[in-house]
């Protein structure tokens, strides 16, 4: 039982480029979501998801598509890279209402 | 979601209860207060969540007041692995779906 993982663990983008943030829980979780973190800022929600196939907004989501094709995997997509998208970015998974989630342990996003 | 108000930071000796407070004056009665914490450069962690009544697991007891105006999250044995932010976090459940807002939370060092 591997949890949440999230892969690469670090990444350096030049602007315009696009790449995919990949995450994969094995727990069987119905919910996943993907934050972002800035100094100063406290994490913000960027998409999620109730399940597969249904995915919603949150509350920085440009620049950012998702998709989720299974249970297992939520893809964060960057579009064309920003330097304002460097960031830690985590994924989170969880089951039901009253549980709390998993967080992954983070990507390191860099925007040059 | 109603806001919270914590201390910015804490310090507490090693062996001895970590008391961590939290405000939320503005909680309606159908919001949750829910605790995770944050390592350095790690994930956030999960700890415990609550209603209406006093709640406590493994890692820590929750105390929420008769009003529910404000709570306490207790380490009953603090070690140097606890030093961490803590963030407390009032959540509303629309239906099976709800996010997390998180706030700065509380740096709590725990000093040998």
């Amino acid at each position: 039982n591997a949890g949440v993982t999230q892969t690469p663990k670090f990444q350096v983008l030049k602007t315009g480029q696009s790449m995919t943030l990949q995450c994969a829980q094995d727990m069987n979780h119905e919910y996943m979501s993907w934050y972002r973190q800035d100094p100063g800022m406290g994490l913000r929600l960027i998409h999620y998801s109730v399940g597969a196939g249904i995915t919603d907004q949150g509350e920085v989501p440009n620049g950012y598509n998702v998709s989720r094709s299974t249970t297992e995997d939520f893809p964060l997509r960057l579009l064309s890279a920003a330097p304002s998208q460097t960031s830690v970015y985590f994924c989170a998974s969880r089951t039901g209402t009253n549980y709390g989630y998993t967080f992954g342990s983070g990507t390191r996003l860099t925007v040059v | 979601d109603a806001k919270t108000t914590q201390p910015t930071s804490m310090d507490c000796a090693e062996g001895r209860a970590a008391n961590l407070p939290c405000n939320h004056s503005t909680i309606s009665g159908n919001e949750y207060v829910y605790w995770y914490r944050q390592i350095h450069s790690q994930g956030p962690q999960y700890i415990i969540h609550g209603l209406k009544n006093n709640e406590t697991n493994e890692m820590a007891s929750l105390i929420i007041t008769e009003d529910r105006k404000s709570s306490t999250l207790i380490l009953p044995h603090a070690t140097l692995r606890d030093t961490a932010v803590y963030y407390c976090i009032v959540r509303v459940a629309t239906g099976s779906n709800y996010k997390l807002t998180f706030g700065k939370g509380t740096l709590l060092t725990v000093n040998p």
